[in-house]
This record gives structure tokens, C-alpha cells and sequence, in this order.
């Protein structure tokens, strides 16, 4: 139990794209998805906390405007990087939490390049 | 906001040798306490937690100990093997599905032979 999946595993894309990540609970209900940022050999840094039906909560120096969230059922919260940059590549892991929980799991993470 | 601190960076011990790792967190409201361990390119993965009502959980080969005066865990690892080379992250929230957690800098265990 508690399968968290994520889409795309890796992409790569041209400077000022947008890309879209999947992050899903597979087997539970997740009120709260968190989305974090890893650069190599560094901790986990979270970005956001996503709540279902509502707007996310970003974590200071965070820009909204550029990291786009969206959870809009249970199971599914997105995190769109929009208009990338080289700066941007980085690995970006979601995690999610079961209804008045406190255990987060975690989705296998997305490797993103901006080339 | 909450601060967690964790030493030691990088810890290299004999294989059957015991490893532990001590995390040190600022916010007195935090009162749930997980552990992770993460390989390389892999998602981090739960191997233990507590909860600030007990002082001490033990699974296996892992134990976590919690002084919530002085506000500090700590992870042990005994009779360690090469399958436990890895990241290990601690973290602390006020509990809750909400609630973030905040990570400490993480600790670079290897095992040798």
C-alpha cells in the first residue's frame, strides 16, 4: 500500500518550455501533496504544499508565477515549470500524506534538463 | 520556521559495525519524526519514525531515539551491512497530513567490507 507514481520519470526540453509533472496516489487519498526540489548531493528542498480544491502554498522565494500547481482531485496534483531554464534542471520529487496522517510517501522523482 | 540539523555529513563504518546519526530540530511544536534513506536517483523511502510520546522505537536492525527536552533524535543502525550504504535524511513536523516536514542536510553512510 501507499504507491506514489510520477510522470514523466525524465525529460528534457529547450529553454523556454514548459513542463508538466504528474504526481499520483495510486492506492490511498491524499488531501496534501508536497513537492520538493533536489540538486545533486544537496537535501530535500520543499517548493510547495498542494492542497486538493484549493491553491498551493509556496515556500518563501519560491515563484508561483513560474512553478504552476494544480491538485485537482485526490490523486493527482501537477507541478507545471513554465518557461524553463538551464537553471532550472534539477530533480523534483512529490510526496503525498493519507487524510489526517502523518506518514508522506514518496513518488519516484522526475530528472528535468533544460538544455 | 523550523531548523533541522544533522551530523555527520559522511560516515564510513566496517560492515557488523553499529553507524548512528544524530539530528538536532529548533521548533518545540514538532512532535513527529521520520527518518528516510534515499539511494542514489531513488525516491527517499521511510524506514522508521516517532512520535514525541515515546522516547525510543525499535524495528529490526533500526532504532530512533527522541530527548524532546533537549530537542534532538537520533537514528542507530546495528550489525550494519553493504546493503545500507546510502543517504539517510531525518525531518520533524507538527504532525498531521498537512504538515510539512522540514529535512535535515542528510548523512552519507557507507559501509565497507
Amino acid at each position: 500500500g501507499a504507491v506514489v507514481s510520477q510522470h514523466p520519470s525524465r525529460v528534457i526540453c529547450k529553454s523556454g518550455t514548459s513542463v508538466k509533472i504528474e504526481c499520483r496516489s495510486l492506492d490511498f487519498q491524499a488531501t496534501t501533496m508536497f513537492w520538493y526540489r533536489q540538486f545533486p548531493k544537496q537535501s530535500l528542498m520543499l517548493m510547495a504544499t498542494s492542497n486538493e480544491g484549493s491553491k498551493a502554498t509556496y515556500e518563501q522565494g519560491v515563484e508561483k508565477d513560474k512553478f504552476l500547481i494544480n491538485h485537482a482531485s485526490l490523486t493527482l496534483s501537477t507541478l507545471t515549470v513554465t518557461s524553463a531554464h538551464p537553471e532550472d534542471s534539477s530533480f523534483y520529487i512529490c510526496s503525498a500524506a493519507a487524510v489526517n496522517t502523518d506518514t508522506q510517501y514518496f513518488g519516484p522523482g522526475t530528472r528535468l534538463t533544460v538544455l | 520556521g523550523e531548523n533541522v540539523e544533522q551530523h555527520p555529513s559522511t560516515l564510513s563504518v566496517q560492515e557488523g559495525d553499529s553507524a548512528v546519526i544524530k539530528c538536532t530540530y529548533s521548533d518545540s511544536a514538532s512532535n513527529y519524526f521520520p527518518w528516510y534513506k534515499q539511494e542514489l536517483g531513488k525516491r527517499p523511502q521511510l524506514i522508521i519514525d516517532i512520535r514525541s510520546n515515546v522516547g525510543e522505537k525499535k524495528d529490526q536492525r533500526i532504532a530512533v531515539t527522541l530527548n524532546k527536552t533537549a530537542k534532538h533524535f537520533s537514528l542507530h543502525i546495528t550489525e550494519t551491512q553493504p546493503e545500507d550504504s546510502a543517504v539517510y535524511f531525518c525531518a520533524a513536523s507538527t504532525g498531521g497530513g498537512g504538515n510539512k516536514l522540514t529535512f535535515g542536510t542528510g548523512t552519507q553512510l557507507k559501509v565497507e567490507l
